[in-house]
Order: structure tokens, then sequence, then C-alpha cells
């Protein structure tokens, strides 16, 4: 499994992108990219998914270079309310489907 | 989008009972769901995989005859605390494997045990 090491926090201002990068050198050929949000006392809700390059959706973007060895996530103009944990996971395949959480980075967006 | 369930999403029990909590995928079928645990300020840890069909694949360090893992069906996967004790008190997390390298996750059963 690969290990997924991120900051442990980041403070931001509402109408700010905020990239929080997350390394993962072990990751292996098969294993995709996953960002979560969780707010307390909730489930961590699916953000974006990626393998290679760059993925967009309504709410952010993923950019993973060539060697896949770290990803970076993007959140484009954030309010208040994106103040919550962003966990990046490597989802690894090998011996059935598995993934382990690491700590996540809080973000804090101030006014 | 994929929905995944939890029930019920708080219990409050007294010390040695058992307590039961299911997760339900909604609009897709999981062979495979999960389940974690989460303390206050700390990440999810994960308990065990629960396979349709077949018995559960604990983590190292947690109590099978413990912690009782059911999946009886595509959609269905539950979770007993046997003899609940206050150390037990935490934020349980279920998660349902969509497609092959996807999962979502439930919104999460808050245990407090007397």
């Amino acid at each position: 499994l690969a290990k997924t090491t991120q900051p442990i926090s980041m403070d931001s201002y509402e109408g700010q992108e905020v990239n929080i990068t997350c390394s993962h050198n072990n990751i292996a050929t098969n294993d995709y990219i996953t960002w979560y949000q969780q707010f307390p006392s909730q489930g961590p809700r699916f953000i974006i998914q990626g393998y290679k390059t760059k993925v967009t959706n309504e709410v952010a973007s993923l950019f993973i270079p060539a060697d896949r060895k770290s990803s970076t996530l993007s959140l484009p103009r954030v309010s208040l309310s994106d103040t919550a944990v962003y966990y990046c996971l490597v989802a690894s395949n090998t011996g059935g489907f598995k993934t382990i959480f690491g700590a996540g980075t809080r973000l804090f967006v101030k006014a | 989008g994929a929905v995944v369930s939890q029930h019920p999403s708080r219990v409050i029990c007294k010390s040695g009972t058992s307590v039961k909590i299911e997760c339900r995928s909604l609009d897709f079928q999981a062979t495979t769901m999960f389940w974690y645990r989460q303390f206050p300020k700390q990440s999810l840890m994960l308990m065990a995989t629960s396979n349709e069909g077949s018995k559960a694949t604990y983590e190292q360090g947690v109590e099978k005859d413990k912690f009782l893992i059911n999946h009886a069906s595509l959609t269905l996967s539950t979770l007993t605390v046997t003899s609940a004790h206050p150390e037990d008190s935490s934020f349980y997390i279920c998660s349902a494997r969509y497609r092959e390298e996807t999962q979502y996750f439930g919104p999460g059963t808050r245990l407090l045990v007397l």
C-alpha cells in the first residue's frame, strides 16, 4: 500500500485558490488517486479522482505529474464552507482493493 | 451519484450490551464494503473489509469476536459491536466499493457507551 503524506494544516482566505499537495512515492501502476473532504461528524465526501495528468470537475481540479509520485488538489475560490479536512487516498488493488487514510490536511478558510 | 447510508446515525447504549450498525449502498451493488473507526481529531482507521457472501477480513489489532461483520447481500453490511464498553465509543463509518477504483462513504454512526 502506498503511504500518503500531506501538510497537516493550511490557512486561506475566502476567494483564494487553494492547492493541497500529497506525496505517494510508492504508488503502484494500477493505483488511482482519490481526494475526499470531511466535515466534523460526517463521513468523507468524494471530491475527485484521477490516474494521471489532469482531471477537472465542477468543484476541483486534480493535477498528477508523469511520475505519479505526487498529486495536487486545487480548489478554486474557496469559501468559508470549504473549511474541512481533506484526505488524499491511493486505491490499491494489490491483494484486494484497500485504502489506508493518512492524517489529512486541515484547511481553514478565513473571511 | 453513488449513495451509502448508515443506520442509526447515533446510538447510546449501556456497557455490556450489543449494538448493530447497518450500512447500505442505495443505488449500486457493492461486493466489498469497509468499516472504519474514527476518534476525535484523528484520521479514519480501517477496521475490516466486508465481502459479500464470505467472511470479513480484519485489520491487525481488531478483535473479530468483538466486532462482528455480516455482508449478507450486495447492498447491506452490518457491524455489531458485542459487549460494548466505554472505550468502544467512537465514530463508525462504512464505505462501499463502487466500480474498481472508488469507494463512497456513509454518513457515519456515533456510538456512545455509558
